[in-house]
């Protein structure tokens, strides 16, 4: 069974520069988890979507960012625009239902310039 | 809001000696503990979880115990080896539905 994929695995770009990172979980998994994680510290939840509807938004920073799981199954996860402190490691995690052991990607390294 | 302090922040452990982490948490509805294990540059994994109707769990080497009177949980790795070198966090699934992670312990295994 393959697991999460996430790409790009790393990005550089210039700060006020739009980003976009994708996840495909694993299949079946109707849960889909984004996660931030700073260089040291724990995964810190963005967004989490039961199918196609995100379910808890309530750390996304809506200015600048997004997230859509149109038909339920890939994830993209936007930011516009970058800013120095959104380096760090996007963590993509599915999981078969909300109360079921989460499964990470490898992740997408930001460093913004 | 919720969240889960982590102790020690780093462990060194001569090989084959034993190594604990402990973790506590505030929201007392919470009811499912996980345990993940991240080597650098790696995903983090799962090695081990408990849920609240139980207060030990082990599985080889690695054991959880869990004191919900208390709010706290710990990780209890023996015979420790190199390759249980890594950045472990703990977890607290809490009563909004929300994995909540402690800041993580650095564990290195001297040979």
């Amino acid at each position: 069974e393959a697991g999460v994929v996430q790409s790009p695995r790393y990005k550089i770009i210039e700060k006020k520069q739009p980003v976009a990172f994708w996840c495909n979980p694993i299949s079946g998994h109707n849960t889909l988890y984004w996660y931030l994680q700073n260089l040291g510290q724990g995964p810190e939840l963005l967004i989490r979507y039961e199918n196609e509807e995100a379910v808890d938004d309530s750390q996304l920073p809506k200015d600048r960012f997004s997230a859509e799981r149109l038909k339920g199954v890939d994830s993209t996860l936007k930011i516009q625009p970058a800013e120095l402190g959104d380096s760090a490691v996007y963590l993509c995690a599915s999981s078969h239902g909300q109360y079921n052991e989460q499964f990470f990607g490898p992740g997408t390294r930001l460093t913004v310039l | 809001g919720e969240n889960v302090e982590q102790h020690p922040s780093t462990l060194s452990v001569q090989e084959g000696d034993s190594a604990v982490i402990k973790c506590t948490y505030s929201d007392s509805a919470s009811n499912y503990f996980p345990w993940y294990k991240q080597e650098l540059g790696k995903r983090p994994q799962l090695i081990i979880d408990i849920r609240s109707n139980v207060g030990e769990k082990k599985d080889q080497r690695i054991a959880v115990t869990l004191n919900k009177t208390a709010k706290h949980f710990s990780l209890h790795i023996t015979e420790t080896q190199p390759e249980d070198s890594a950045v472990y966090f703990c977890a607290e699934f809490d009563s909004s539905y929300k994995l909540i992670f402690g800041s993580g312990t650095r564990l290195l295994v001297r040979p």
